[in-house]
């Protein structure tokens, strides 16, 4: 079992740059989400998923988008990135309560 | 989703000696959990207790729950250098939630 990864572990983009972050968790979990950490912080939720095909906004949405096409995959998007967006994200599963996490992706936007 | 909040921030303590951190909450829950953080890692769950229970051990861990202060403590007996770490309380409001919201959590560090 490999519990939830995260790909990548690390991405500098530029401002105005696009990209994806995958979660993906072999546990058969039904519900996802995202957050994310910022220095002396602690985590704040992006966006959630309870179920394949279902998506819900969190606390701090704005600039971000996902989906959730496969049970065991939750994507998380920047469309257009902005150095506010420079911050660790976790992704972590659910079941029975207990969240699981993944390891982290570190992202600089310069 | 409500958040909890921890106290102390910050907790220094000497190897072998005993650790207690702390978490307040506002409305009522369905559980309340603890997780923690090593540096640069993603958090792990360390222990749940519902509201019907007023403490719960696992191994060096001791929680306690007070439902009508509407708080919790975490005690580690014996702590390592291994405990450095933050901790998050994080409680549960059940029913039609689905979102855990964590603090800023207590950063405790074990001096060997």
């Amino acid at each position: 079992n490999a519990g939830v990864t995260q790909t990548p572990k690390f991405r500098v983009l530029k401002t105005g740059q696009s990209m994806t972050l995958l979660c993906a968790q072999d546990m058969n979990h039904e519900y996802m989400y995202w957050y994310r950490q910022d220095p002396g912080m602690g985590l704040r939720l992006i966006h959630y998923s309870v179920g394949e095909g279902t998506t819900a906004k969190g606390e701090v949405p704005d600039g971000y988008n996902v989906s959730r096409l496969k049970k065991q995959n939750f994507l998380l998007g920047l469309e257009s990135a902005a150095p506010s967006q420079t911050s660790v994200y976790f992704c972590a599963s659910s079941w029975n309560n207990e969240q699981f996490f993944g390891p982290g992706t570190r992202l600089t936007v310069l | 989703s409500q958040q909890g909040e921890e106290d102390p921030q910050a907790l220094s303590i000497q190897e072998g000696e005993n650790a207690t951190m702390n978490c307040s909450y506002k409305t009522s829950i369905n559980n309340l959990q603890w997780y923690r953080q090593n540096s640069g890692r993603g958090l792990v769950h360390l222990i749940l207790i519902r509201s019907n229970e007023r403490e719960k051990h696992s191994g060096r861990l001791r929680v306690t729950l007070d439902t009508s202060k509407k708080s919790s403590s975490l005690l580690i007996t014996a702590s390592r250098a291994a405990d450095t770490a933050s901790y998050f309380c994080a409680p549960f409001s059940g029913a039609g939630s689905y979102q855990l919201t964590f603090g800023k959590g207590t950063k405790l560090s074990v001096i060997p």
